[in-house]
């Protein structure tokens, strides 16, 4: 079956680094998502990688590694507002993207 | 970039009754457009995927008698949920594929349903 693995939930703390893993075992890879999403309202794009490598915007940063079945998302200078639900999601080769269950981060003061 | 909107953004209704919850891409056309429900402190689960012309494809456990999807325009899909019972109660989401020139999928602002 198709799966995508994150962690639960993590916690750091305003001006610090994040780095929120995701695995997946999809039929196909057409590309890799994040999205972040507040409570209560819809998740916003934040990323997408369907080459290896480093793509990087602003504070937010995205890797991905096709042979792994691995990216991760790195969240600089954090800040309060980012304390959200962090969503990873893999488009499988017929085009329909799989959801991880999201990564809630806790920034502490 | 482009935009989706959903109305109502919240909507309280009484049990047995039919709630319909509209989809609307405000300046792209969308030949294919996602709904989505999501329960609180989970991820989103995809209820069907919509085509506009044709029957909307529902995923499995997903009652389409129960979740009417409409999709009569390029700019409009609507799901109404009938005889709607609090279990029904969720967050529903709907998100449009992009144009050509984008990777990622455009969701609306989401509709929070309440069924009393």
């Amino acid at each position: 079956g198709q799966n995508i693995d994150q962690p639960t939930e993590m916690t750091a703390t305003e001006g610090a680094i994040v780095q929120i893993n995701c695995t997946y075992q999809t039929s196909g890879f057409n590309g890799l998502f994040w999205y972040q999403q507040h409570a209560g309202e819809a998740p916003t794009f934040l990323s997408y990688n369907v080459l290896d490598g480093l793509e990087e915007k602003g504070r937010f940063s995205s890797f991905l590694s096709r042979s792994k079945g691995y990216s991760y998302l790195l969240l600089k200078e954090l800040q309060m507002k980012d304390s959200a639900s962090y969503l990873c999601a893999v488009k499988d080769s017929n085009y329909q993207l799989i959801w991880g269950a999201g990564t809630k981060l806790i920034i502490k003061p | 970039g482009a935009v989706v909107s959903q109305h109502p953004s919240w909507v309280i209704c009484k049990s047995g009754t039919s709630v319909k919850i509209e989809c609307r891409s405000l300046d792209f056309q969308a030949t294919t457009m996602f709904w989505y429900r999501q329960f609180p402190k989970q991820s989103l689960m995809l209820m069907a995927t919509s085509n506009e012309g044709s029957k909307a494809t529902y995923e499995q456990g997903v009652e389409k008698d129960k979740f009417l999807i409409n999709h009569a325009s390029l700019t409009l899909s609507t799901l109404t949920v009938t005889s709607a019972h609090p279990e029904d109660s969720s967050f529903y989401i709907c998100s449009a594929d992009p144009p050509q020139t984008a990777e990622e999928q455009y969701f609306g602002p989401g509709t929070r349903l309440t069924v009393t």
